[in-house]
This record gives structure tokens, C-alpha cells and sequence, in this order.
């Protein structure tokens, strides 16, 4: 069974863009989880999606923002780029919410100049 | 809320030697307990998981945990440190009240000495 797939890998933009990550859960995994990872925050929740609902979401500025598929395929978008956005970008898959273990993908490294 | 704290920052073992790396939590019922592993430039891979039962639970890669109520604690050991273990180690806390929000430590780095 193929792992949890980010596209793209690595991202290069500038302050003010805006940018959008994808995330292809593992088949049958209907729980999709965002997280940025960054040296001085460590790993911080962004949200979490399921049955294409947003059900949780991390202390993060409305600038991100995210979406599920009928697919269960997810995109995460951020909009007017600021330095410090800056990270490696998780994406995580579980078969259903409550406490069940999460697989990640490799992670999108963005990086904002 | 839950919290996690991993006290020591980075640890460096020789080759062959035991490891034990600290997990405290932060938590009023029983949580659910990962430890994940991170090599350079790469995602995050499951190493085990606690949700109930026997309180040392076995991994992969040689890998077991402890979790310990009275302590807080769910610590990481392996009787015998190979070259390639050498990464970060992340212990992360979640439940049933926040779905897949999972809060995760700041992480263990691991250097092993040949």
C-alpha cells in the first residue's frame, strides 16, 4: 500500500505570494492532519480534515487554510507569505480520528524569501 | 491542555550502548502515546504507540517504551544503539477530545558515536 505523498517537495517564494500544498493520503484513510515544523516552534498542529469537514484547528492566523476532497485528498493554501512561514510542511493520514495513529508523508519544505 | 516535554535536547550514545530517551506528558485521563522518529529531510515514521494495556509496549527497529502512570512518563529504550538510529525523536500525546491533534515534544537528536 503506497504511503502518504506531498507535492511538491520543495517550494521556493517570496513574501507576499501565495501557495498551496497537496497531500495524498494513504488509500482509505478518511483523516487528513497538517503540521509545520520549524527549528524554534518544533511540530505545531495547523488542522485536520475528515469526511471533508474541518474538525480541529491549530493557533495559527487565517492566512492558512485548508481543504479535503471527496477523495480524502487534501490541500493546504497560504496566502500573503511572510518570512517566518518558512518551514517543512506534514501532512499526516489516519484511518479515523480519535487518537489513532498517524502516518506522514515526507513533508514540503517551503521556503520564503 | 496537554503537553509534552522531552528534557534532554540531544543526546550522543556509542555505538552498542543502551538508550533511554525521557518522555514526561501532561494530561487529567489517559492519553494516547506515540514515539516517532525523524531522519534528516524526511517525514516521520511510527516507532510505537501506548492507547492501553501492558505498559511496555514493543516497537520497531528494537525500539520498546514504559509507560508509567504514577510518573507521567512513556520513556524510549533500546539495549543496543546502531549507527543508523541516529536521528530526532519525537514523543507526541492524543486523544479521544481532540481527534488527531496530536501534541507533539520538542524532540530528542540522537548523535552515535562509532
Amino acid at each position: 500500500k503506497a504511503g502518504v505523498t506531498q507535492t511538491p517537495r520543495y517550494l521556493i517564494k517570496t513574501r507576499g505570494q501565495q501557495v498551496t500544498l497537496s497531500c495524498s493520503p494513504i488509500s482509505g484513510h478518511r483523516s487528513v492532519s497538517w503540521y509545520q515544523q520549524t527549528p524554534g516552534q518544533g511540530l505545531q498542529f495547523l488542522f485536520e480534515y475528515f469526511s471533508e469537514t474541518q474538525r480541529n484547528k491549530g493557533n495559527f492566523p487565517g492566512r492558512f487554510s485548508g481543504r479535503q476532497f471527496s477523495n480524502s485528498r487534501s490541500e493546504m493554501n497560504v496566502s500573503t507569505l511572510e518570512l517566518g512561514d518558512s518551514a517543512l510542511y506534514l501532512c499526516a493520514s489516519s484511518i479515523k480520528r480519535e487518537g489513532n495513529e498517524q502516518f506522514f508523508g515526507p513533508g514540503t519544505r517551503l521556503t520564503v524569501l | 491542555a496537554q503537553s509534552v516535554t522531552q528534557p534532554d535536547i540531544h543526546i550522543t550514545v556509542s555505538e552498542g550502548a543502551s538508550l533511554e530517551l525521557r518522555c514526561n506528558y501532561s494530561y487529567g485521563a489517559t492519553p494516547y502515546l506515540f514515539w516517532y522518529v525523524q531522519s534528516p529531510g524526511q517525514g516521520l515514521q511510527l516507532l510505537l504507540k501506548y492507547f492501553s494495556g501492558d505498559t511496555l509496549v514493543q516497537g520497531i527497529k528494537g525500539f520498546e517504551a514504559e509507560f508509567k502512570r504514577s510518573q507521567s512518563s512513556f520513556n524510549l529504550r533500546k539495549p543496543s544503539v546502531h549507527w543508523s538510529d541516529a536521528a530526532e525523536y519525537f514523543c507526541a500525546v492524543g486523544d479521544d477530545n481532540y481527534g488527531q491533534n496530536f501534541v507533539f515534544g520538542p524532540g530528542t537528536r540522537l548523535s552515535v558515536l562509532p
